[in-house]
């Protein structure tokens, strides 16, 4: 099955540091991308929408601008927290989204449109 | 407003015991239904889904769902429970046009005895 890659799994830094957590969708095309945000013992929390080629959408009360994404490949999309704070760690998962177009049949049907997730990255901020 | 409510925050049982998780949705149709599961560290393996047709759904690992439209629900079920199904449970929606958001319940934690 199709698999999502997540690096680094796990990362400690300074407060006021920034980080980049990259994710990778290795065999298939994702046009589109999710970033979740997960605190201890809760549930996903969508941060973001990522596009490739064009600006992410944030959802409300996500600050874009220290929560920078940029989805520069068909392959890969990256979060960058700038200015880390102790708040802002989490676990972070991304996921990918597979229309099933990235081989040859082009037709589109809701079953292989799926979404595939990474094992998540561990931010911790010092 | 759309949401998943999973009753329960943590369920235990014991080993070779059925298991059935709770999940109702709020929304304004049918979306497509969701459940995954996550060990610890881990990210999210989805274990079945239903988009149409049969509304018993089988997933892997022994698992299975039944969607009741009736009744707003999408609850997961397994006849035996293995030790190795300790772990935390997501239901999750996804509307079928006009977008690709899953919006997540808050998740069972599922505790196994020996």
């Amino acid at each position: 099955g199709a698999v999502v890659s997540q690096h680094p799994s796990r990362v400690i830094c300074k407060s006021g540091t920034s980080v980049k957590i990259e994710c990778r969708s290795l065999d298939f095309q994702a046009t589109t991308m999710f970033w979740y945000r997960q605190f201890p013992k809760q549930s996903l929390m969508l941060m973001a929408t990522s596009n490739e080629g064009s600006k992410a959408t944030y959802e409300q009360g996500v600050e874009k601008d220290k929560f920078l994404i940029n989805h520069a490949s068909l392959t890969l999309s990256t979060l960058t927290v700038t200015s880390a704070h102790p708040e802002d760690s989490s676990f972070y998962i991304c996921s990918a989204r597979d229309t099933g177009a990235s081989g040859s049949s082009f037709l589109l049907k809701s079953s292989t449109d799926t979404q595939y997730f990474g094992p998540g990255t561990r931010l911790t901020v010092l | 407003a759309q949401s998943v409510t999973q009753p329960d925050i943590h369920i235990t049982v014991s080993e070779g015991a059925s298991l059935e998780l709770r999940c109702n949705y709020s929304y304004g149709a049918t979306p497509y239904l969701f459940w995954y599961v996550q060990s610890p560290g881990q990210g999210l393996q989805l274990l079945l889904k239903y988009f149409s047709g049969d509304t018993l759904v089988q997933g892997i690992k022994g698992f299975e769902a039944e969607f009741k439209r009736s009744q707003s629900s999408f609850n997961l079920r397994k006849p035996s429970v293995h030790w190795s199904d300790a772990a935390e449970y997501f239901c999750a929606v996804r509307r079928i046009t006009g977008g690709f958001k899953t919006i997540f319940g808050a998740g069972t934690r599922l505790f196994v005895k020996a």
